[in-house]
């Protein structure tokens, strides 16, 4: 059974601090792996990430994969409150017909 | 371009009463979901699409029938409402080699 698993589960900053989100997955047919920010209503789209390696950046966000270890990371620095939402790992299989969602982040960035 | 449209938003449902969930997409899109995202928790799959006339269950099924006659629109039934089914429903679709767009959700409520 398809799998993913965020930590941590919950996670209250400052603003201006920097936070590393963890997403780990096991798939038996992996395609790629997206990130989601979730406020009050739908997920939206931040990434998808495929490759290995690669970062993928748009401004203070940044996301790696490692195919390796099968494991990514979400990074924010210089949080706003902005920033404080719930933030989604799914994983998508190769035949593209669905996606595992992992339980989510829930990221509390503080004036 | 409206995307995703579900209706309705919000839904009050009696024990053993019955309603449907309504999502149509306008971007020509094969892949369908619905997905359910309990409090605290990530979105677990209910049921899919890969185009007209084909569906499939997803992780959570139980309780709940689709259709899939037309390639915009993936209604949602529950036949017999029980409490285990609060929850916020999303709808989502998707193009073959694209990202995913997700309604904006109903939010169900069984007493």
């Amino acid at each position: 059974e398809d799998k993913v698993v965020q930590s941590p589960l919950s996670l209250v900053v400052h603003e201006g601090d920097t936070v590393t989100l963890n997403c780990s997955y096991e798939v038996t047919n992996f395609r790629s792996l997206l990130w989601y920010k979730q406020e009050k209503k739908a997920p939206t789209f931040l990434f998808m990430l495929t490759s290995s390696g690669i970062e993928k950046k748009s401004g203070r966000l940044s996301s790696i994969l490692d195919k390796k270890e099968l494991f990514s990371i979400l990074n924010i620095t210089a949080t706003q409150t902005g920033d404080s939402a719930v933030y989604l790992c799914a994983v998508a299989e190769t035949s593209g017909s669905r996606l595992t969602f992992g339980e989510g982040t829930q990221l509390t960035v503080n004036p | 371009n409206a995307g995703v449209t579900q209706t309705p938003k919000f839904r009050i449902l009696k024990i053993g009463q019955s309603m449907t969930l309504q999502c149509t997409q306008d971007m020509n899109h094969n892949y369908m979901y619905w997905y359910r995202q309990d409090p605290g928790m990530g979105l677990k799959l209910i049921y899919y699409s890969v185009g007209a006339g084909i569906t499939d269950k997803g992780e959570v099924p139980n309780g709940y029938n689709v259709s899939r006659s037309t390639t915009e629109d993936f209604p949602l039934r529950l036949e017999l409402a029980a409490p285990s089914q609060t929850s916020v429903y999303f709808c989502a679709s998707r193009h073959t080699n694209y990202g995913y767009t997700f309604g904006s959700g109903t939010r169900l409520t069984v007493v």
